[in-house]
């Protein structure tokens, strides 16, 4: 199976500044088939990114997705208050379905 | 678009089995299929497996074969979730999800979206 690591484990920013959030995969995603979530404490994780840089309905334009291969990226251009929470990207190019163990992104 | 409503938390004794139920409103149920993911406190997410309720198939993450079963009730438009031989690793939130698929030769599926409330199952003696 693919595995997805996710760099940095913790990310310290302040509001209004630029997040740049990578995620590495052992084996090349087909077809950029690859997704970023968002979750928040005590929350189910939510859609942000889907075939890498698809915004999903409804998501700010300050989130932004790149890459192809093994390497994609999740770039927040300017963090506001609520982005403060943990992110993890998916692949699902290929069977089973495996996920990054996720970055956090803290207040600073 | 679909919403994913899940049943409440649960307390087990180890070597039990759990039922968790997703059901599903303001969609057409058989048209996607119903994954299940779990998440260990303070870990990251885990695919367990899914079912495409149109036809009744699941399938399952090598990991959980033999110790989950994925099940959906057309009637009601709920999936559910069947882990048995429970141990303590096995506390966790347990989401289902929504995904749609591409399918050729055969069917592969995309992003999770919508998901469930998440349940918390906890397994202690």
């Amino acid at each position: 199976e693919i595995v997805l690591t996710q760099s940095p484990g913790t990310l310290s920013l302040s509001p209004g500044e630029r997040a740049t959030l990578s995620c590495r995969a052992s084996q090349s995603v087909s077809s950029s088939y690859l997704a970023w979530y968002q979750q928040k404490p005590g929350q189910a994780p939510r859609l942000l990114i889907y075939g890498a840089s698809s915004r999903a309905t409804g998501i700010p334009d300050r989130f932004s997705g790149s890459g192809s291969g093994t390497d994609f990226t999740l770039t927040i251009s300017r963090l506001e208050p609520e982005d403060f929470a943990v992110y993890y990207c998916q692949q699902y190019g290929s069977s089973p379905t495996t996920f990054g163990q996720g970055t956090k992104v803290e207040i600073k | 678009q679909v919403q994913l409503v899940q049943s409440g938390a649960e307390v087990k004794k180890p070597g039990s089995s759990v039922k968790v139920s997703c059901k599903a409103s303001g969609g057409t149920f058989s048209s996607y299929t119903i994954s299940w993911v779990r998440q260990a406190p303070g870990q990251g997410l885990e695919w367990m497996g899914r079912i495409i309720p149109i036809l009744g198939i699941a399938n399952y993450a090598q990991k959980f074969q033999g110790r989950v079963t994925i099940t959906a009730d057309k009637s009601t438009s709920t999936a559910y979730m069947e882990l048995s031989s429970l141990r303590s690793e096995d506390t966790a939130v347990y989401y289902c999800a929504s995904q749609t698929a591409r399918c050729g030769t055969s069917c592969m599926y995309n992003w999770f979206d919508p998901w469930g409330q998440g349940t918390l199952v906890t397994v202690s003696s």
